[in-house]
C-alpha cells in the first residue's frame, strides 16, 4: 500500500501569511490521483483539491495544490482565521486508498 | 445538490455486528461510487472500501475483508455498511462519502458521520 507522510505535524502562522503543507508518498501516485481535505472539529472532511491541483467546487482561489509522482504540496495564501483545521492528503490511485496522518494548522 | 444522510449513533457489545445506512437526499447514487471511511477518536481517516451502487460492485480494504459488507437497496437510494465481530478498536465515527465520478474517488460529498461505540 502507498504510505503518505505529511509534514509538518503542526503549523502555527498568523493571518495573512502563507502556509505550505507537504505530502510525500512512499511510491509514485499515478495520474496525480491525490486529494487534499480540510477537517474542523466535529465536522466531516471537506474536499479542497483533487487531481493534485484542481480546486473542488466552491473552494477559494487562495487554496492551491501542486506536485506529482511522490511529492505534493498544498499552499494556502493569505491565511484567514477560519483556516484553522487539520489538513489531510489522500491518494486514490489504487486500493487501498490511504490518508496522511494530517497537518494541524493553527492561526495565531 | 445531493446530500448523504446517515443513520444515528449505535452502541454495541464486543463480538456483535452493526449496520449503518447512508441515504442520498435530493439526488441519485447510481452514477457514483460510495465509499466508507472511519475515524477513531483523535485519529486520522481510514478507508474501508467502496461500492458502485449501479452494479453492486464492491472493493474492500484488505484489513476489513471478511468482516465488512456493503449493500444497497433496490432503488438504489440507500447504501449500507455492516461490520461484524466488533471489538473495542472499532469504536469510531463512520462516514460514507461519494466519489467525484464513478472512477475518481476524491470524496466531494460526505455524510454527517455515525458514531459507533463498542463497549461491554
Amino acid at each position: 500500500e502507498i504510505i503518505l507522510t505529511q509534514s509538518p505535524g503542526t503549523l502555527s502562522l498568523s493571518p495573512g501569511e502563507r502556509a505550505t503543507l507537504s505530502c510525500r508518498a512512499s511510491q509514485s501516485v499515478s495520474g496525480s490521483y491525490l486529494a487534499w481535505y480540510q477537517q474542523k472539529p466535529g465536522q466531516a472532511p471537506r474536499l479542497l483539491i483533487y487531481g493534485a491541483s484542481t480546486r473542488a467546487s466552491g473552494i477559494p482561489v487562495r487554496f492551491s495544490g501542486s506536485g506529482s509522482g511522490t511529492d505534493f504540496t498544498l499552499t494556502i495564501s493569505r491565511l484567514e482565521p477560519e483556516d484553522s483545521a487539520v489538513y489531510y492528503c489522500q491518494h486514490y490511485d489504487k486500493s487501498p486508498y490511504t490518508f496522511g496522518q494530517g497537518t494541524k494548522l493553527q492561526i495565531k | 445538490q445531493v446530500q448523504l444522510v446517515q443513520s444515528g449513533a449505535e452502541v454495541r457489545k464486543p463480538g456483535s455486528s452493526v449496520k449503518v445506512s447512508c441515504k442520498a437526499s435530493g439526488g441519485t447514487l447510481t452514477k457514483f461510487s460510495i465509499n466508507w471511511l472511519r475515524q477513531a477518536p483523535g485519529q486520522g481517516l481510514e478507508w474501508m472500501g467502496r461500492i458502485l451502487p449501479i452494479f453492486g460492485e464492491t472493493n474492500y480494504a484488505q484489513k476489513f475483508r471478511g468482516r465488512v459488507t456493503f449493500s444497497t437497496d433496490k432503488s438504489p437510494s440507500t447504501v449500507y455498511m455492516e461490520l461484524s465481530s466488533l471489538r473495542s478498536e472499532d469504536t469510531a465515527v463512520y462516514y460514507c462519502a461519494r466519489g467525484i465520478t464513478s472512477l475518481l474517488d476524491a470524496f466531494n460529498i460526505w455524510g454527517q458521520g455515525t458514531i459507533v461505540t463498542v463497549s461491554s
